[in-house]
């Protein structure tokens, strides 16, 4: 295990409702990444955050959105939600200066 | 738009065999390269990284990466069932930050 937690596991949701996602990152990391996994292809980065500030963010529309709180653990909201937003939700964590990320266990999304 | 491709598979070998899992990836300012295994159902699992031209070997895995031609790849010696599992290829700028991943080869280890 990577140390890296996530909540909830699973999640059903309604078409249009809103959602939060948490993570807490592995000890002694302060930058976390989200990114988004369909059924059958490779994940897509969402945004990272470091030292509580949004520092990158990939194609994704302004509902997705994020914290980072001073303990370094983080959300992810995603208003509005749509039927393609039903995927797996990965939150991953590194140190600052080192290249490799890890992963959460992930959290299921299903939209209806 | 950065890519990276690889093969889908699936990529069976008989155990015992070596697997070679290979990576393409577009972004000639790529500077960090990643090999994650993940298993039906379960998260991304960090299993090799490699930041220079060569070969790095971690037990039965040794990872190479060929910058001019942007190529990165993975063998597996002495492959297990165990290792059954999607392998997924990630290229990074400087210092990992954001990870573009590949789709994924799925490989099947036969007993």
């Amino acid at each position: 295990e990577t140390g890296v937690t996530q909540s909830p596991t699973h999640l059903i949701k309604t078409r249009g409702q809103q959602v939060t996602l948490r993570c807490s990152s592995q000890s002694g990391h302060n930058t976390v990444s989200w990114y988004q996994q369909a059924l059958g292809q490779g994940p897509q980065f969402i945004f990272q955050y470091y030292r509580e500030e949004e520092n990158g963010r990939g194609n994704f529309p302004p509902r997705f959105s994020g914290l980072q709180f001073p303990n370094y653990s983080s959300e992810l909201n995603v208003n509005a939600l749509e039927l393609d937003d039903s995927a797996l939700y990965l939150c991953a964590s590194r140190k600052s200066t080192g290249g490799e990320q890890y992963f959460g266990p992930g959290t299921r999304l299903t939209v209806t | 738009q950065k890519e990276v491709e690889q093969n889908s598979g699936p990529l069976s070998v008989p155990e015992g065999a070596i697997a070679s899992l290979n990576c393409t990836y577009s972004d000639r300012g790529s500077q960090s390269f990643f090999w994650y295994r993940q298993y039906s159902g379960k998260s991304p699992e960090l299993i090799m990284s490699i930041y220079s031209n060569g070969d790095k070997e971690d037990g039965r895995f040794t990872a190479q990466l060929n910058k001019a031609s942007q190529y990165v790849s993975l063998l597996i010696r002495d492959s297990q069932p165990s290792d059954s599992a999607t392998y997924l290829c990630a290229v990074g700028g400087n210092a990992g930050n954001m990870l573009t991943f590949g789709g994924g080869t799925r490989l099947m280890v036969k007993p």
